[in-house]
Formats: structure tokens, C-alpha cells, sequence
């Protein structure tokens, strides 16, 4: 069955650190990747999408990169900020025209 | 304001009695989206369209019905609503399926 992954448990880091958050995929053939953020009780916001033929891409302090070989798609936040912190989601499309939604990593970012 | 709105953002309602939650958007886009967001579940997909008249099933359409009659609208219908279906909704647009999606404010439903 298709799945996407993403660490459930949290993840604590020092402001002005590097955040990496880790989206892992199987029995997916997506075309293109998407990362999400979601502050409790309000809707997801887009931030980044990657297409299948892309590396990297980069959006001020977020960058994205898309390995199709390894299934996995890496999420940056450099000089991370707490204003940072909030649930990232990863999504994929699926079959027919489905976009579905990794459970996300919760990011926590303290002063 | 380029944005998605649903109505209403809150509702407590019985058993059995049907309801419609509305979604509009205002930025001429072809796809649209019903998502529930329960605790430990994550976001799934309910319904989605690709246009007018045009909807398919996302991964738990039992219970609901939708309708796009016209591009800008996709409510979202709970003929006989049961408490499973109490959780958080989101109505979501996008340009097309290589677009990032727009989703809206949410609607928090309790079925008691």
C-alpha cells in the first residue's frame, strides 16, 4: 500500500540552528512532492513544491531537495526562528488526481 | 483577497439530521478538495474535483456526497451524519494538480 512517512516524534532545536525534517515514501510515482506548514487548529499553507526532475529548490531560508532514488525528500529551515515552530507536512500525488498528506513532523524552535 | 472560504467554521449538530458545509473560492481555480484531519490520522482525503462536474473519491468518501456545479463552489454534504464523522474539515483549492493548494479556515463539526 502507498505510505508517507514522516517523523512523528518532534523536533527541538536552538534558534539560528538548521531544522531538517525527513519525508520518506513508498509505492509512489509521484510527478512532484509538496511541503506544507499547519499551525494548531488552522489550515495547512503552502511553502514548496519540487517536480520528479528537480534536485533542489530553494525559497529564502527553505530549501527542498527530492531524491526519487531513495524515496525521500529533505525539508531545510537555515537560521530557523521560533516563529518556525509548527507542524510540516509532506505530500505526494496519488492515483488519479489525489494529493495526500504525510501525518507531519512537529517543529519546535526555542529562543 | 485571494482566498478559500468555508462555512460554517463551527457546528455542534445530532445524529441523522442532514447538514452542508459550503466552500468558495474566488481565484478561478480548477481543482478543488475535502479534507478530514483527525488526531494520529493526519489529513485525508474525502472528495475531489477536477472541474465542473467532474469528482472522484479521495480515501474515505463513505458518508459524504459533493457537488460542483459551478467552479467556484464544492459543499460538502452529510446526508445522516454519525459521530465518526465529528473532526476537522478542510475545503482546498488549486490551479491544477502541479499547484500547491489553497485551503481554507477549517470547519470544526461535532456529531453527537
Amino acid at each position: 500500500s502507498q505510505k508517507i512517512e514522516q517523523n512523528s516524534e518532534a523536533l527541538n532545536i536552538q534558534e539560528g540552528k538548521t531544522a531538517t525534517l525527513t519525508c520518506n515514501y513508498t509505492n509512489y510515482s509521484p510527478a512532484y512532492l509538496q511541503w506544507y506548514r499547519q499551525d494548531p487548529g488552522r489550515g495547512p499553507v503552502f511553502l514548496l513544491l519540487i517536480r520528479e526532475n528537480e534536485k533542489e529548490k530553494r525559497k529564502e531560508r527553505l530549501k527542498v531537495t527530492f531524491d526519487t532514488t531513495l524515496k525521500q525528500s529533505l525539508f531545510h529551515i537555515t537560521a530557523s526562528q521560533p516563529a518556525d515552530s509548527a507542524t510540516y507536512l509532506c505530500a505526494l500525488d496519488g492515483s488519479g488526481y489525489a494529493l495526500n498528506f504525510g501525518k507531519g513532523t512537529s517543529l519546535l524552535v526555542t529562543p | 483577497e485571494a482566498q478559500v472560504t468555508q462555512n460554517p467554521r463551527y457546528l455542534i449538530t445530532v445524529t441523522g439530521k442532514k447538514l452542508t458545509v459550503t466552500c468558495s473560492q474566488n481565484m478561478n481555480h480548477e481543482y478543488m478538495s475535502w479534507y478530514r484531519q483527525d488526531p494520529g490520522l493526519g489529513l485525508r482525503q474525502i472528495y475531489y474535483s477536477m472541474n465542473v462536474e467532474v469528482t472522484d473519491k479521495g480515501d474515505v468518501p463513505e458518508g459524504y456526497k459533493v457537488s460542483r456545479k459551478e467552479k467556484r463552489n464544492f459543499p460538502l454534504i452529510l446526508e445522516s451524519p454519525s459521530p465518526n464523522q465529528t473532526s476537522l474539515y478542510f475545503c482546498a483549492s488549486s490551479l491544477s494538480g502541479a499547484y500547491g493548494y489553497t485551503f481554507g479556515s477549517g470547519t470544526r463539526l461535532t456529531v453527537v
